[in-house]
């Protein structure tokens, strides 16, 4: 069972308007969360990193928030734009005998239409 | 600047040949990994290396070879390709023990075994 679990898979929205990415985890002991951009054809960028102590991170119009409670992220999105169009893969972070083991989400798939 | 850079971008196998897809960083990043990237599912972590000479095995290595002689230099091989092995690879490099810092991905190798 995927450690990550990302909703929607993917979503259409109109250029202008905001949407807003989930993530749910079940990885523990917990470091930190990453949500990355991959374009099409292109390799994962990253756009925010959060540690336990942060329940929230800005990127421009991204911005993402951390509950470490109930082990739950999302990724908003503000007046979206074309270049939005992207898969957003949320990535978290385990300590787990002194290794650093990372759990991927699937990836929400996001289109942008004019 | 270039990053992570990966070649070919593109490669067609036949069952049983073998090749080797090479990555590169000019960043001195210490840590390196070989992920695969298949549809509807989470990169998967191939092999990784945290410095030159010492290298260990990830989620999903049987099939893969890795070396590393230098920091920039982390190639994979495929020993005997496999219509199983069909993916897209990304390499990804970040400094050691600077967990809460992003891996870098190159922008990957689509690779076909027929």
């Amino acid at each position: 069972k995927n450690q990550v679990e990302q909703s929607p898979q993917s979503l259409i929205i109109l250029e202008g308007k905001n949407c807003t990415l989930q993530c749910n985890y079940t990885v523990s002991p917990f470091s930190n969360l990453r949500w990355y951009k991959q374009d099409t054809g292109r390799g994962p960028v990253s756009l925010t990193i959060m540690t336990f102590s942060e329940n929230t991170k800005s990127n421009g119009r991204y911005t993402a928030t951390l509950d470490a409670d109930t082990k739950q992220s999302s990724l908003h999105i503000t007046a979206s734009q074309l270049s939005d169009s992207a898969s957003y893969i949320c990535v978290v972070s385990a300590i787990s005998y002194g290794n650093n083991r990372l759990a991927f989400g699937k990836g929400n798939q996001v289109v942008v239409i004019p | 600047n270039a990053g992570v850079t990966q070649t070919p971008k593109f490669q067609v196998l036949k069952t049983g040949q073998s090749m080797t897809l090479q990555c590169a960083q000019d960043m001195n990043h210490e840590y390196m990994s070989w992920y695969r990237q298949d549809p509807g599912m989470g990169l998967r972590l191939i092999h990784y290396s945290v410095g030159a000479g010492i290298t260990d095995q990830g989620e999903v290595p049987n099939g893969y070879n890795v070396s590393r002689s230098t920091t920039e230099d982390f190639p994979l091989r495929l020993l005997s390709a496999a219509p199983s092995q069909t993916s897209v690879y990304f390499c990804a490099s970040r400094p050691t023990g600077a967990l809460n810092q992003p891996q870098h991905f190159g922008d990957g190798t689509r690779l076909s075994i027929l």
